[in-house]
């Protein structure tokens, strides 16, 4: 299986700031990589596909990129409703696989 | 708008079968994946596999001895047995619509809200 790491497993930031999340894949993932983002209690919620596609209704403060086995998600400046657990997601090859997770806290 | 909603009991015996189903509303999963996904406590995601509208399935081969999917009587329903439960298969199930947004790129698009299920005697 494609092993999914994210970097970090948390952080902390105040509102307006400019927050990065990696996600390494263990192999070649082209731009086979979604983004979801989990508030507690409910289900993911989808926001980027193929690594840079925004899914319609996401603001467009989020952002995404890269390709091969490095890719980002970037927050352009964080709102209140942001604070979430953020998961990264192959879909190259079966089974597909999610990284741990980054959890994004109110400084 | 459609939605997804699992169902099932909530606490399952070792070894027995886990029994989940899925209920479709507000539309159809034409030309979509019906797909399972589990979550341990303090764990990552985990698919489980898919379902075609056709009735083809993919599963993931570390669960595929165990899992079974299908879809009911009613088009609008779809199932998820996993026979020989363990301590190991405790988590929260969700069913998810993976859709299909071009020819190889898919996404999970549409969650439930997920049901938890404890192995426990």
């Amino acid at each position: 299986d494609i092993q999914m790491t994210q970097s970090p497993s948390s952080l902390s930031a105040s509102v307006g700031d400019r927050v990065t999340i990696t996600c390494r894949a263990s192999e070649n993932i082209g731009t086979y990589l979604n983004w979801y983002q989990r508030k507690p209690g409910k289900a993911p919620n989808l926001l980027i596909y193929a690594t840079s596609n925004l899914q319609s209704g996401v603001p467009s403060r989020f952002s995404g990129s890269g390709s091969g086995t490095e890719f980002t998600l970037t927050i352009g400046s964080l709102q209140p409703d942001d604070f979430a657990t953020y998961y990264c997601q192959q879909s190259y090859t079966r089974p597909w696989t999610f990284g741990q997770g980054t959890k994004v806290e109110i400084k | 708008q459609v939605q997804l909603q699992e169902s099932g009991p909530g606490l399952v015996r070792p070894s027995e079968t886990l029994s989940l189903t899925c209920t479709v509303s507000g539309g159809s999963l034409s030309s979509s994946f019906l797909t399972w996904i589990r979550q341990p406590a303090g764990k990552g995601l985990e698919w489980i596999g898919r379902m075609y509208d056709s009735g083809s399935t993919n599963y993931n081969p570390s669960l595929k001895s165990r899992v079974t999917m299908s879809q009911g009587t009613s088009k609008n329903q779809f199932s998820l047995k996993l026979n020989s439960v363990t301590a190991a298969d405790t988590a929260v199930y969700y069913c998810a619509r993976e859709s299909r947004i071009t020819m190889t790129i898919v996404a999970i698009d549409i969650w439930g809200q997920g049901t938890m299920v404890t192995v426990s005697s």
